[in-house]
Order: structure tokens, then C-alpha cells, then sequence
């Protein structure tokens, strides 16, 4: 099974870009999609997007489009997350997970917490 | 966008007892419902798939039911490490949406 590892907690300013890392091992991260869900705090969750690797082929949620983007590294097996234009609203949890056919998500990243603030 | 409304918000039980949350979908999803459970500062954990099919390691106390619009997670004797909060999520149209979670707390 793949396991996911993400980089660290993030504090951005208002209207800059913050960039999550998720480093996956385990079976070839290439066969799957792996997406990028965000959890504000004392939330639900949020799906933003995903890709799958093997394709190269990304998949955003409308909310996000033209703010978000999705990359995938398969020479180190790592997801990168770039989201711009940040406001004190994107404050949250975000969460890789891998999801067979964009599906159901298992397993997920521990998540890294983005803070914006002034 | 399909909106998953989940019920109670939250829902106190005694250890033993059985619990039972509820999920609605606001257009038809036919059978296309996970269900997560989510501890504090961990990241969720997949329970079910496709409305009733148990993940790798769900004890089988973890049942799902329902098609369509509404949809049921029973518990069926809460253990200590059962008290979490629970979600589910669609994953029939796009975007994949998700409810706002029910709490599952000893009573």
C-alpha cells in the first residue's frame, strides 16, 4: 500500500502562494490518483483537486481553478500542492490521499496545517 | 454540487451500546457513499466504501446501508476507541463532497 508523507506546517501572508510537498512510498504511486483535500478548522473537508501521475492528467475542483495547481515528481514519487492568491480563508489542514478512479480517499498524508495571517 | 447533510451533529452513546448516524444526499448518488472516522489530530481513516463494503481492518461492528439519497452508518457495540467523529463523502458527481461530520461521544 502507498504511504504518504507531507512537509511541514506553512504560516503565508495574505495574497502570497504556499507549496505542500506529499512524498509517497509503498506500491508505485504512478497507478493512482492522488488528491488534495483541505480541512478549515473545526470544518469538514473540501476536495480541491488531484492528478494522476501515470498521465500527467490534472483534475480541479471549479472553486479552485486558475488558483491551484497540481504537480507530481516521478522521479522522487512526490505530489506538490501550489495554491496562490492566498486569503485568511485558506486556513486549514491540507490532506494528500490517494484515491483509486478519484473515488473514495485511503490512505491520506498526515496534513500539514497553512496559516494566513497578517 | 452535491450537498451531504449528516445527522445528529452529534450523538452520545454508552460503550456497549449501538449507534447509528445518518447521511443524506441531495440528488441521487446510487451506491457511491464512503465513510471515514476522524480522531482528534489525525488525519481520517476510511471505514467504508461503496455504502457497505468494509476497508482493510474494519472490525465487522462497522455496517453500511442505504442507496440513493440516505444513507446509514451503524456501529453496533461502541468500544473506547470508536468515539470519534465521523464522515461521509460522495463520490458520484464532481465535485467529491463530503458532510459535516457527526460526533460520536460517551454518553
Amino acid at each position: 500500500q502507498v504511504q504518504l508523507v507531507q512537509s511541514g506546517a506553512e504560516v503565508k501572508k495574505p495574497g502570497s502562494s504556499v507549496q505542500v510537498s506529499c512524498r509517497a512510498s509503498g506500491d508505485s504511486f504512478r497507478n493512482f490518483a492522488i488528491s488534495w483535500v483541505r480541512q478549515a478548522p473545526g470544518q469538514g473537508f473540501e476536495w480541491m483537486g488531484g492528478i494522476i501521475p501515470m498521465f500527467g492528467r490534472t483534475n480541479y475542483a471549479q472553486k479552485f481553478q486558475g488558483r491551484l495547481t497540481i504537480t507530481a515528481d516521478e522521479s522522487t514519487s512526490t505530489l506538490y500542492m501550489e495554491l496562490n492568491s492566498l486569503r485568511s480563508e485558506d486556513t486549514a489542514v491540507y490532506y494528500c490521499a490517494t484515491n483509486l478512479a478519484y473515488n473514495w480517499f485511503d490512505p491520506w498524508g498526515q496534513g500539514t496545517l497553512v496559516t494566513v495571517s497578517s | 454540487e452535491v450537498v451531504m447533510t449528516q445527522s445528529p451533529a452529534t450523538l452520545s452513546v454508552s460503550p456497549g451500546e449501538r449507534a447509528t448516524l445518518s447521511c443524506r444526499a441531495s440528488q441521487s448518488i446510487r451506491n457511491n457513499l464512503a465513510w471515514y472516522q476522524q480522531k482528534p489530530g489525525q488525519a481520517p481513516r476510511l471505514l467504508l466504501f461503496g455504502t457497505s463494503t468494509r476497508a482493510t481492518g474494519i472490525p465487522a461492528r462497522f455496517s453500511g446501508s442505504g442507496s440513493g439519497t440516505e444513507f446509514t452508518l451503524a456501529i453496533s457495540s461502541l468500544q473506547s476507541e470508536d468515539f470519534a467523529v465521523y464522515y461521509c463523502q460522495q463520490y458520484n458527481d464532481w465535485p467529491r463532497t463530503f458532510g459535516q461530520g457527526t460526533k460520536v461521544e460517551i454518553k
